[in-house]
């Protein structure tokens, strides 16, 4: 069975450093498309950063440079460092593996994110 | 990186058919045939309903339901149902590698 289980989330002041992880189980992480994406409060959802089976990486504009999205194989899990936070990357976190056709299909339960001082 | 444009709300009665579109541009939506739908309750993850414009996945009811014209896409709930009161995202692969969302519809069953 697929689960993935974030951690990592939680208070941080403006400037800060968090890191993300997804722990995934009954699968490899290497071998699929692995994303995080995130939801502000009261708000939609926003694709934040993608690794490819191949290890190619995507970032959003709005954490571009200040994010980097990574994989441990041995551990079998995916990361999310965050650099610079901002109020705005208050969020929940959500990681994602694909799944049918080109789709996100298993999704964590989420972590939560807040920029405050 | 424009999120696709979805209406705010969509309501309709038990039983009642209703339609979410997704607008996007030939980047995204009008470019390939990778749209999918999710569907969020409340504090809860999203959960993909249908995947590549029309495909469900093992499990979703075949009231829902795909399909796309041009930079246009729409999600069809057949037959609506108390428990498909919820907020509905679709999402597109883009040209730029990273997937886009919509702006988010919430359903309400009047």
């Amino acid at each position: 069975e697929v689960q993935l289980v974030e951690t990592g989330g939680g208070l941080i002041q403006p400037g800060g450093s968090l890191r993300l992880s997804c722990a995934a189980s009954g699968f490899s992480v290497s071998s699929k498309y692995m994303s995080w994406v995130r939801q502000a409060p009261g708000k939609g959802l926003e694709w934040v950063s993608v690794i490819y089976s191949d290890g190619s990486t995507y970032y959003a504009d709005s954490v571009k440079g200040r994010s980097t999205i990574s994989r441990d194989n041995s551990k079998n899990t995916l990361y999310l460092q965050m650099n610079s936070l901002r109020a705005e990357d208050t969020a929940v976190y959500y990681c994602a593996r694909d799944s049918s056709g080109w789709s996100w299909g298993y999704w964590g339960q989420g972590t939560l994110v807040t920029v405050s001082s | 990186q424009s999120a696709l444009t979805q209406p705010a709300s969509v309501s309709g009665s038990p039983g009642q058919s209703i339609t979410i579109s997704c607008t996007g541009t030939s980047s995204d939506v009008g470019g390939y045939n990778y749209v999918s739908w999710y569907q969020q309750h409340p504090g809860k993850a999203p959960k993909l309903m249908i995947y590549d414009v029309s495909n469900r996945p093992s499990g979703i009811s075949n009231r829902f339901s795909g399909s796309k014209s041009g930079n246009t896409a729409s999600l069809t709930i057949s037959g609506l149902q108390a428990e498909d009161e919820a907020d509905y995202y679709c999402s597109s692969y883009t040209s730029s590698g990273l997937d886009v969302f919509g702006t988010g519809t919430k359903v309400t069953v009047l």
